[in-house]
Formats: structure tokens, sequence, C-alpha cells
């Protein structure tokens, strides 16, 4: 069964550094995704992505975030100086169909810690 | 910004009983899908559900989706270890397409 690929699985880093998080979304989906998840909190959405332009944004996806398609494969999340509020389970997703109408199929997540 | 309420936070029942989960918003969806999570992985999606009134079944899992699209229910027929995890609703609305709002969870523990 086709699915989304997250590298790395767990990336520690230090405060104010860049880190990227890749993601390989599933090859004939169009719409691609950032979720996070606090550790005991809710799934909180990032942003969307399709046509190589973002659709929507959170308040969280503030000028320290950036989205990137630079191949016809990868999607990468860009944090370019990390808090120690941005330790979290990050998850790519990418769905076939434009949502609500369907289901999205997650990655399995980055775990970023940030020291 | 919608919300969506899940009950309980947390069950635990032992194999072979049923149990039902709840998500309830005040705010109407387009669609509820149901997912479920394993411990550090990424939540799975289970069903979606987009018409009022609407009832999904997945073997032991039946979905329904409240006449006035603002509440869903999970039901588990004659549970088994296997159904154990955290399961997730989550709204997703024709106004604001790319984001799905989550609901925290129901905590659901089977045991032998």
């Amino acid at each position: 069964e086709p699915e989304v690929t997250q590298t790395p699985s767990h990336q520690v880093t230090q405060m104010g550094q860049e880190v990227i998080l890749r993601c390989v979304p599933i090859s004939n989906h169009l719409y691609f995704y950032w979720y996070r998840q606090i550790l005991g909190q809710k799934v909180e959405f990032l942003v969307s992505f399709y046509n190589n332009e973002i659709s929507e944004k959170s308040e969280i996806f503030d000028d320290q975030f950036s989205v990137e398609r630079p191949d016809g494969s990868n999607f990468t999340l860009k944090i370019r100086s990390t808090k120690l509020e941005d330790s979290a389970m990050y998850f790519c997703a990418s769905s076939e169909r434009r949502q609500p109408w369907g289901g999205y199929t997650f990655g399995s997540g980055t775990r970023l810690t940030v020291v | 910004t919608q919300l969506l309420k899940q009950s309980p936070q947390f069950l635990s029942i032992q194999e072979g009983e049923n149990l039902t989960v709840y998500c309830n918003s005040s705010s109407v969806f387009s669609s509820l899908q149901w997912y479920r999570q394993e411990p550090g992985e990424g939540p799975v999606l289970l069903v979606t559900v987009v018409t009022g009134g609407e009832v999904k079944k997945l073997k032991r899992l039946t979905f329904q989706f409240g006449d006035a699209r603002k509440d869903s229910s999970l039901h588990i027929t004659a549970a088994q270890p296997g159904d154990t995890g955290l399961y997730l609703c989550a709204g997703g609305s024709t106004d604001s397409w790319g984001k799905l709002q989550f609901g925290a969870g129901t905590q659901v523990v089977v045991t032998p």
C-alpha cells in the first residue's frame, strides 16, 4: 500500500538552529500538508500546499516556517530559527482529492526536539 | 474556530464488549473523518463521512454522522485487543478546505 515517507524519524537540534524536515508524499497525490502534535496535545494544522503554492496556513505557521516542493517527489518543511516550543511531532500528509471530501494519508512523523 | 470535543477521554473495556466514542461540535462540518493513532505513529484514516445521517460500517466498526453534521459517533462491536489505540475525529469544511480540525482523541484500551 502506498505510503508517505518522512525523514528523519527523530531530530535533535539546538535552539536557534535551522532544521529541514523531509517528506515524500504518495506519488499521484496533488495536495500536501504539514501538521504537528505537541506531546499530549491535539494534532494541529500548519499548512496546506497545492500547485506549488501555499493554499492555507495557520497562526502557528509564522515567518520562521516555510515549505517547498523542490522536485517532483519531495515536500519539505523548514524552520529557520528553532525555539524550545517548536519541539513536537511533525506529520506530513497528502491527499488525492481536495479536502474535505476524502481523507489524508499521514506519514509516521518526525520527532523534533529543540534543546 | 470550530472545536471538536471527544468523549470519553479514556475507555477501558474487556475483550468482547461493545463501546461507543463520541465527537461533538457546535459547528457544522462538511465532512468528519475518523483516524486511529498508535504511539509514535501518524494517524491512520478509518473513514470519512460527508452526508448528514450517514452510517458507514468497517467490519466491527460503525460510524455515524449526525443529521445536522455537527456530531459523529464510532461504535465498536465485540472489541478485541487489536482495537486498542487513540481514536481521533477530525472535521473539515469547504470554507477552509486544506485544514482539518482535530479532536483531542479517545484512548481505548481493550484487555483480553
